[in-house]
């Protein structure tokens, strides 16, 4: 069975500082990956997908940048963090061309 | 661009009480319907689907969904809700030949016992 990963669960930070957070998936290949930003109130919101290895399509410009090194993984990164960059993260996979999004168990970030 | 619209952010239940939530969406053609479900402290997990046919759809833990078409909606139903049921629930729609979810803002459910 398929299985999503992601690391840390949970990351303080302060202002200024990078960001790496990792995803990766098991049991499947050539997956879709997404990731999301979860806030209260206001749902989730696609911050960039990947197709495939070193393909990234971003939704919404911003602060944040992903890269897709391997087929399984799935990285966000920030080279100097805002304190507006806090929030829940979350990975999600699907198959390619599959409807269905199955998401990991997310990194919650605090900036300070 | 699509968007989704759950009607309400809050639902205050009691146990045994019906429950129906409501979901808007505003670009119509060909779309995939979804309604996530997201219990404290776990993953967000798939509560149902609907892809084409009948537009009545059952999911998990006695969860339903009807689909209309004309409405654009797709609201989430189940006729006795339990305590257990306390979580916030997404509805999210996929255009048909796009990649990516369009999610609502989601509505925190919470039931007491």
């Amino acid at each position: 069975s398929q299985t999503i990963h992601q690391w840390p669960a949970t990351l303080v930070q302060p202002v200024g500082s990078p960001l790496s957070l990792e995803c990766t998936v098991e049991g499947t290949s050539n997956p879709n990956l997404y990731w999301y930003r979860q806030a209260a109130g206001r749902g989730l919101q696609l911050l960039f997908y990947s197709v495939g290895i070193g393909q990234i399509s971003s939704e919404v410009p911003q602060n944040l940048s992903a890269s897709r090194p391997q087929d399984r993984q799935f990285i966000l990164s920030s080279k100097k963090l805002l304190l507006s960059d806090s929030g829940f993260y979350l990975c999600a996979w699907s198959v390619r061309g599959g409807e269905t999004q199955y998401f990991g168990p997310g990194t919650r970030l605090l900036v300070l | 661009a699509q968007s989704v619209s759950q009607h309400n952010h809050h639902v205050i239940l009691s146990e045994a009480a019906s429950l129906e939530l409501g979901c808007n969406y505003s670009y119509g053609g060909t779309v995939n319907l979804f309604w996530y479900v997201q219990y404290p402290g776990q993953h967000l997990q798939l509560l149902l689907k609907y892809f084409s046919g009948d537009p009545l759809v059952k999911g998990i833990k006695g969860f339903e969904a009807e689909f209309i078409k004309s409405k654009f909606s797709f609201n989430l139903r189940k006729p006795s809700v339990q305590w257990s049921d306390t979580a916030e629930y997404f509805c999210a729609v996929k255009n048909s030949g796009y990649s990516t979810l369009t999610f609502g803002k989601g509505t925190m459910l919470l039931v007491s016992p």
